[in-house]
């Protein structure tokens, strides 16, 4: 079985340019998250989606960030503009269900230069 | 305060040793504990989880959960180099939210 499947795996931009990330959850998996992990910092969740509806986004900076999960399946993260501070590991994970049992994906490696 | 609470490390224990890593919580809602491991550069991978008071053992890995001292722990028997790795502790709060703690990074010196 695949497992979750993110791309790109690395991004360097210049601040204030835009940048998306990909994630394709494991087959079935209903929840998937979207987390940033800062060096030597645990995951931080940015948001959650249930199908296509995202139930939990307190964390998401909502004035450079955006997210949409299409069909329940895909989901897309964006970040316009990207700023110094947004350089970090982007992971996303998938569940069924919300449980602590996540599945996740390789990352994306963002540097904002 | 944070609601999942690990010393950052790094823990150093020779090989052969038992590791014991800890984890505090605040939330009394949390329901069910996870221990994840990630090497450096790699995403998180779960070990086990737990959710009843007591001990929960996977072959060197054990498990223990103390509700009343709000307190999760996992203990690793006969360390290995390749045990080398951060350790996130996460609860699941209230079937409302998993939170991980900063992890706690593991040395096994050879």
């Amino acid at each position: 079985e695949a497992g979750v499947v993110q791309s790109p795996r690395y991004k360097i931009i210049e601040k204030k340019q835009p940048v998306a990330f990909w994630c394709n959850p494991i087959s079935g998996h209903n929840t998937l998250y979207w987390y940033l992990q800062n060096l030597g910092q645990g995951p931080e969740l940015l948001i959650r989606y249930e199908n296509e509806e995202a139930v939990d986004d307190s964390q998401l900076p909502k004035d450079r960030f955006s997210a949409e999960r299409l069909k329940g399946v895909d989901s897309t993260l964006k970040i316009q503009p990207a700023e110094l501070g947004d350089s970090a590991v982007y992971l996303c994970a998938s569940s069924l269900g919300l449980t602590g049992t996540q599945y996740f994906g390789p990352g994306t490696r963002l540097l904002v230069l | 305060q944070k609601e999942v609470e690990q010393n950052s490390g790094p823990l150093s224990v020779p090989e052969g040793a038992i590791a014991s890593l800890n984890c505090t919580y605040s939330d009394r809602g949390s329901q069910s504990f996870f221990w994840y491991r990630q090497y450096s550069g790699k995403s998180p991978e779960l070990i086990m989880f737990i959710y009843s008071n007591g001990d929960k053992e996977d072959g060197r890995f054990t498990a223990q959960l103390n509700k009343a001292s709000q307190y999760v722990s996992l203990l690793i028997r006969d360390s290995q180099p390749s045990d080398s790795a951060t350790y996130l502790c996460a609860s699941l709060e209230g079937y409302q939210k998993v939170t991980f703690g900063i992890g706690t990074k593991l040395q096994v010196i050879p």
